[in-house]
């Protein structure tokens, strides 16, 4: 089955911790974004990465995350120092960038941050 | 910039009545793809249904939608609610050139009473 794999699940940091979560594409795909979900609120655009380039982000993401996706088969998402702000849930997805029109980005299970 | 409505932020109905969830969207583009995901308690969005193509529908697990670009709509719907169909709702843009970055709306949750 196809899948996205995100780990850890859950994640518990103090204030001013430094925080990291993995991603895992679906085999194949070389584009990876990722997006923050607040108290199922809406999903927020962070960052995306083409071929394990970072292409676009958010300003947030450029002062205060660390991204890199260091091989087509893992990609990391990091804060450097953790906000009571930065709890929330991180949601990867990937795809394949082509001409299919029939395909959809396909999300992971998430990674929860709770900062305390 | 591109952005995407939901007027809904929580839709309550009785088993069996017709859903409708409300999407219109905003985007200087001619050709954006639309999508709803639905997310279940504690799960990720799912896709439900996708669309490029004007004035066309497209079906998908009882759910229906079609793009109207004249309006820059597309309301998701069903004919009958199930207690299952319980979750959030987001709509969602993209473009062509990157289908993979989605611009969500702030989604609506969906709650069936028996």
């Amino acid at each position: 089955d196809a899948a996205v794999t995100q780990k850890p699940r859950y994640l518990i940091k103090m204030k001013g911790q430094e925080a990291e979560m993995k991603c895992i594409p679906e085999k194949g795909h070389t584009a990876v974004f990722w997006y923050q979900q607040k108290q199922s609120k809406e999903l927020k655009f962070l960052i995306y990465f083409q071929n394990q380039q970072p292409l676009d982000q958010i300003d947030m993401v450029k002062e205060r995350f660390s991204a890199v996706c260091p091989s087509s088969s893992l990609c990391s998402l990091g804060i450097r120092t953790c906000e009571a702000e930065d709890s929330a849930l991180y949601l990867c997805s990937s795809i394949c960038p082509g001409t299919d029109n029939n395909q959809a980005p396909l999300f992971g299970e998430g990674t929860r941050l709770s900062v305390l | 910039g591109d952005s995407v409505t939901q007027t809904e932020g929580l839709v309550t109905l009785t088993e069996g009545l017709p859903v409708m969830l409300n999407c219109t969207y905003q985007t200087i583009y001619s050709n954006p793809f639309l999508f709803w995901y639905v997310q279940h308690l504690n799960e990720s969005p799912r896709l439900l249904l996708k669309s490029f193509t004007d004035n066309k529908r497209t079906e998908h697990q009882g759910f229906h939608a079609t793009l109207h670009k004249s309006s820059s709509s597309f309301h998701l719907q069903k004919s009958s609610a199930q207690l299952s169909d319980s979750a959030l709702y987001y709509c969602a843009l993209s473009m062509n050139y990157n289908q993979g970055k989605l611009i969500f709306g702030q989604g609506t949750k969906l709650s069936i009473k028996p």
